[in-house]
């Protein structure tokens, strides 16, 4: 089946820094999703991003589908930014693959 | 609008117990997944319903796990008997899509149920 990788696993950073997490994936894909897990487990819905660029507040997100990488990057880091970012892939058969995640620690 | 809807949120049962999870989508979305997230670990697939049919549960214990969604909305997972490596988060999700092909297929996710099996 296809093999999702993401990096750093973990990320530690001062309150204020800018990230970029990268998610590679070994084939085609349909649909990539990038998660938010919370300290309490939700995990919430960043962005829905097969191909292309796109931006919502102090995140963004690009996939360049034809060499299978997605990239999720934070600016402007904040406290509440903490916790587990996954990234997950669809084949197109609705079902998604995720990624290890990384773990990011925002220090005030 | 509101979100996917889990209960219980934690579950403590011994091994041999039986146990389910009971899950509502979001209004009007027709696929329903059940996922397995354990400590350190991304979630994955258990179980995907479309309206009250299964399309996939070939990653799905079936000794042990079963799932139903009889009426096309809610959905229940139930464990039986439960073992140690059980314990995990049981999280469930939705998306709108109609069916393969479908271009609309994002999928939202709920709270989770933190299963603990002693």
């Amino acid at each position: 089946g296809i093999q999702v990788e993401q990096s750093p696993p973990d990320l530690i950073l001062q309150e204020g820094a800018n990230s970029t997490l990268r998610c590679n994936f070994s084939d085609s894909v349909n649909n990539l999703q990038w998660f938010h897990q919370n300290p309490w487990g939700q995990l919430i819905n960043l962005f829905y991003i097969p191909s292309g660029t796109k931006q919502n507040g102090r995140l963004s997100a690009t996939t360049v589908a034809t060499e299978r990488y997605s990239l999720l990057y934070i600016s402007s880091s904040q406290t509440t930014d903490s916790g587990v970012y996954f990234c997950a892939v669809d084949q197109g058969a609705q079902k998604l693959v995720f990624g290890q995640g990384t773990r990011l620690t925002i220090n005030p | 609008e509101a979100g996917v809807a889990q209960s219980p949120r934690y579950k403590i049962i011994e091994k041999r117990q039986s146990v389910a999870f009971w899950c509502n989508p979001i209004s009007g979305h027709a696929t329903l997944y059940w996922y397995q997230q354990i400590l350190g670990q991304g979630p994955k697939l258990l179980i995907q319903f479309q309206n009250n049919g299964v399309v996939d549960d070939s990653q799905l214990p079936k000794d042990r796990f079963s799932a139903e969604r009889l009426k096309g909305v809610d959905s229940t997972l139930k464990i039986q008997p439960a073992k140690l490596e059980d314990s995990a988060v049981y999280l469930c999700a939705s998306s709108l899509s109609s069916g393969r092909g479908s271009s609309y297929n994002e999928q939202f996710f709920g709270p989770g149920t933190r299963l603990t099996v002693l």
